[in-house]
């Protein structure tokens, strides 16, 4: 089947508005990570889900960070109130079940904040 | 908590040559360690992992890494680099028995000359 796939792929956000960005998983897996990697950098973990339950989000920056996936497949990264040092590439992988499995991660948004 | 360094930023080589990408990790148990790469536009994509047993790991892409427990060391090779293997390399290590969420080393990018 087709791999992880993330839209849009480039956000261009005005500082102050809020952005949502959409992770679309591997059908069937169960696990869910967010990362956001900025420029020069490798990738920080934000947030992991397992089906719909959000199990940790020890790694969202702040409270402008929300993540959701109601219903255990596609999953929403939001950002209220953008600043310019949410500038990053946001990173979505999915992994069959969690734990020690290969985590497969989808091409990125690449989040451009004026 | 765990970490990764990756001391070289960037790598040149000329193709044909054989290449080792340095990463020492910090983590007081035993650790899962992984090498991704990632090429432009592209999401990462696991080159290989070590989770126990023969502490030399191959993988995809005539990849290999060898984990030395007593350097806090995993390394990748690969004995001739072709051109298309010019991209971004990132390290990781994560916690066995924990959430297995990867931390990322910086990345070390990998220049090859014809």
């Amino acid at each position: 089947g087709a791999g992880v796939s993330q839209s849009p792929r480039y956000k261009v956000a005005k500082r102050g508005q809020d952005v949502a960005l959409r992770c679309d998983p591997i059908s069937g897996h169960v696990s869910l990570f967010w990362y956001q990697q900025a420029l020069g950098q490798g990738p920080e973990f934000l947030t992991y889900f397992q089906n719909e339950a959000q199990l940790d989000k020890s790694g969202l920056p702040s409270d402008r960070f929300f993540a959701e996936r109601p219903e255990g497949s596609v999953s929403t990264l939001k950002i209220q109130r953008t600043q310019q040092e949410d500038s990053a590439v946001y990173l979505c992988a999915s992994s069959r079940t969690g734990g020690s499995d290969t985590q497969y991660f989808g091409p990125g948004t690449r989040l451009t904040v004026l | 908590a765990q970490s990764v360094t990756q001391p070289d930023i960037h790598i040149t080589v000329s193709e044909g040559a054989s290449l080792e990408l340095r990463c020492n990790y910090s983590y007081g148990a035993t650790p899962y360690l992984f090498w991704y790469v990632q090429s432009p536009g592209q999401g990462l994509q696991l080159l290989l992992k070590y989770f126990s047993g023969d502490t030399l790991v191959q993988g995809i892409k005539g990849f290999e890494a060898e984990f030395k427990r007593s350097q806090s060391s995993f390394n990748l090779r690969k004995p001739s680099v072709h051109w298309s293997d010019a991209a971004e390399y990132f390290c990781a290590v994560g916690a066995q028995g924990g959430s297995y969420i990867p931390t990322f080393g910086r990345g070390t990018s990998l220049i090859v000359h014809p």
